[in-house]
């Protein structure tokens, strides 16, 4: 079992659509979580951080579910702008050294 | 401006002859990485480095080297490379708050490999 797994998608949604992602991790000790986006043939870069009560930065919110060992990404009123792959990270080594990284979900927004 | 830079980006060999990617980052991060990334097995850690003269194996450290002279730089070293390590490899850095990961990487855009 992969320690931290996505949904490959691809999830194809309308402009204006609500599309929620979620990412599992395999760990109980994993301390902290976070939400990558990665365009084609690009490098990745840092869309959001999950906080343990949940956060919102404007169209996007992110929540953590420690006891089911998930979290999710929620994007409302996507834009065309918003196709792309989301990574889920998780640190898992207790000395906070690593970042493993989800396979990633592919997001299509169509008009 | 803030960033990470490799080169080369693209690079075709031929097994065995030996390639470095350079990795390069001017913010003074203490925390350095290399990631491989192949369709469906996402980013996977090869090596990282804590700060200087400190090195670690990631996930997939088989077939490759690095060294950490210096804060700014974190080669990567292909001794003799292979056909199943034509990849697309990402370095990244990060500032560690006390021993821990902030969380935030800073990639480089990525060097696409091809071993014949």
């Amino acid at each position: 079992r992969k320690e931290v797994e996505q949904d490959p998608g691809p999830f194809n949604v309308p402009e204006g659509a609500t599309v929620a992602f979620n990412c599992t991790y395999s760990n109980s000790a994993s301390q902290s979580f976070f939400w990558y986006r990665q365009d084609c043939r690009k490098e990745p870069k840092l869309l959001m951080s999950v906080y343990s009560s949940g956060n919102e930065d404007g169209r996007f919110t992110a929540q953590l579910n420690r006891a089911s060992q998930y979290i999710s990404l929620l994007i409302r009123d996507s834009k065309l702008s918003d196709s792309a792959t989301y990574l889920c990270v998780v640190n898992i080594r207790n000395a906070g050294n690593m970042l493993t990284f989800g396979g990633g979900t592919r997001l299509m927004v169509k008009p | 401006e803030a960033q990470v830079t490799q080169n080369p980006r693209y690079l075709i060999t031929v097994t065995g002859k030996k390639l470095t990617v350079t990795c390069s980052q001017n913010m003074n991060h203490e925390y350095m990485s290399w990631y491989r990334q192949d369709p469906g097995l996402g980013l996977r850690q090869i090596y990282y480095s804590m700060n200087v003269e400190v090195t670690d194996k990631g996930d997939v450290p088989e077939g490759y080297k690095v060294s950490r002279k210096e804060k700014r730089n974190f080669p990567l070293i292909l001794e003799s490379p292979s056909p199943n390590q034509t990849s697309l490899y990402f370095c990244a850095s990060s500032s560690l708050a006390g021993r821990a990961n902030t969380g935030e990487l800073f990639f480089g855009e990525g060097s696409r490999l091809t071993v014949l």
